[in-house]
């Protein structure tokens, strides 16, 4: 069935180091995508969106492509700060129907200064 | 501008108790959903609503009702609390054609069965 598959956390990584979050999904047709990030004790916040292919997202140094062929929708950071620190959500959307958000398990990132 | 609301923010509940989760909205937007979030996963989809007096379930609905009188408003309901509904609940709203049919969260309500 249609499903999105994250990379495990948690990612434990340095101040200034290169991130990547891994994240492919499976749907019938082409979706939206869309990566969420929670910080503790918040709720999710929309970080950046794709809705076609090739499109770039990108917001706050985060960048993600989507990639038909490949159905994936990595998340990239060339440099993380401690505030980066949260669990990142990978997540899609068909424009049809109910409309409803399909999430990744999620990915929890711990950035140690 | 507030977005989207919900009370109340902490809840304990004994099983077999029953209470309701309110959401409320104020963008105008037609789309509602109710998601839980179970410890380590991703957000599941309970109930969902495109429009006052519509309502329809998501992947996980038993043991949940759910009701849409007004655009504002879309409160999740729970008859006989048991403790696998022990969980965070998050609502969210949405209006297609506006962007990218993007969904505005609410803050959540965890919520504990004992």
């Amino acid at each position: 069935g249609d499903s999105v598959t994250q990379m495990e956390g948690p990612v434990t990584l340095s101040e200034e180091a290169f991130l990547t979050i891994n994240c492919t999904y499976t749907a019938t047709g082409y979706p939206s995508l869309f990566w969420y990030v929670q910080y503790p004790g918040e709720g999710l916040q929309l970080l950046l969106k794709a809705t076609k292919a090739d499109d770039k997202g990108s917001n706050k140094g985060f960048e993600a492509t989507y990639r038909k062929e490949t159905t994936s929708f990595h998340l990239e950071k060339g440099s993380v700060q401690v505030s980066d620190s949260a669990v990142y959500f990978c997540a899609y959307l068909m424009d049809t129907g109910r409309r409803a958000l399909t999430f990744g398990s999620g990915t929890r990132l711990q950035v140690q200064p | 501008n507030a977005g989207v609301t919900q009370t109340p923010k902490f809840r304990i509940l004994k099983i077999g108790q029953s209470m309701t989760l309110q959401c409320t909205q104020d963008m105008n937007h037609n789309y509602m959903y109710w998601y839980r979030q179970d410890p380590g996963m991703g957000l599941k989809l309970i109930y969902y609503s495109v429009g006052a007096g519509i309502t329809d379930k998501g992947e996980v609905p038993n043991g949940y009702n759910v009701s849409r009188s007004t655009t504002e408003d879309f409160p999740l309901r729970l008859e006989l609390a048991a403790p696998s509904q022990t969980s965070v609940y998050f609502c969210a709203s949405s209006q297609p054609g506006q962007g990218v049919n993007e969904q505005f969260f609410g803050p959540g309500t965890r919520l504990t069965v004992l």
